[in-house]
């Protein structure tokens, strides 16, 4: 158990709907960092929040936004859906995420299928 | 972005060292080096970082020569239970690319 956790753990919906996903960090971390997983894409990073303030950009769609509350915890909203957003998606942690090397902790995913 | 190449997958019997290498030609000074672990449906878990040379912990050994450019992930006396995928991440602090996971070698150890 890595401490990171995530909910729900299953998410079933449409295209063209709206799904929120959250994300709880180990204790202390100030760093959270969202990663969808596809079966023909491999691991994508999306993006990275350090203490409410987004820090670092990957391959996030402009249909996706994420935001850090100031408790710590974190939400991905991924919206308008479509078929190929089906994925898992990966939330992980990190003490400050100042530095390369910091280790991630990751959460067990949410896997969501859109239909 | 640094990127990354690595061997699709591989095979090994119980009880063998594995290495896995993967290439980074265009790393940066200021890049780390990462291996991350991965078991089906499961999040990736840290397995080890280095910098230069060779570092060591309890599960694994990495080893980087002096030009940087390639690194080993060295796993002594692999079990079934080290089937999984293997990350190497290069990249550096505060830009998205030190979270590039490219898509990994998938290790299956054979009994």
């Amino acid at each position: 158990d890595s401490g990171v956790t995530q909910t729900p753990k299953h998410l079933i919906t449409a295209t063209g709907q709206r799904v929120t996903l959250r994300c709880s960090p180990r204790s202390g971390d100030l760093s959270v960092y969202w990663y969808q997983q596809s079966l023909d894409q491999g691991l994508q990073f999306l993006i990275q929040y350090y203490n409410g303030e987004e820090r670092a950009k990957g391959n996030i769609l402009e249909r996706f936004s994420a935001q850090q509350f100031p408790d710590l915890h974190s939400e991905l909203n991924l919206s308008s859906l479509e078929l190929g957003d089906s994925a898992l998606y990966f939330c992980a942690s990190s003490t400050s995420g100042q530095g390369a090397g910091e280790t991630q902790y990751f959460g067990p995913g949410t896997r969501l299928l859109v239909l | 972005l640094a990127k990354t190449t690595q061997p699709i997958s591989m095979d090994s019997y119980e009880g063998q060292e594995v290495n896995i290498t993967c290439s980074h030609n265009n790393i940066a000074t200021n890049d780390y080096i990462t291996w991350y672990q991965q078991f089906p449906s499961q999040g990736p878990r840290f397995i080890i970082q280095g910098y230069k040379t060779k570092v060591t912990n309890e599960v694994a050994s990495l080893f980087i020569p002096a030009d940087r450019k390639s690194s080993t992930l060295s796993l002594p006396r692999v079990s079934l239970s080290d089937t999984a995928v293997y990350y190497c991440l290069v990249g550096r602090p505060h830009t998205g690319n030190q979270f590039y996971f490219g898509t990994g070698t998938s290790l299956t150890v054979i009994p």
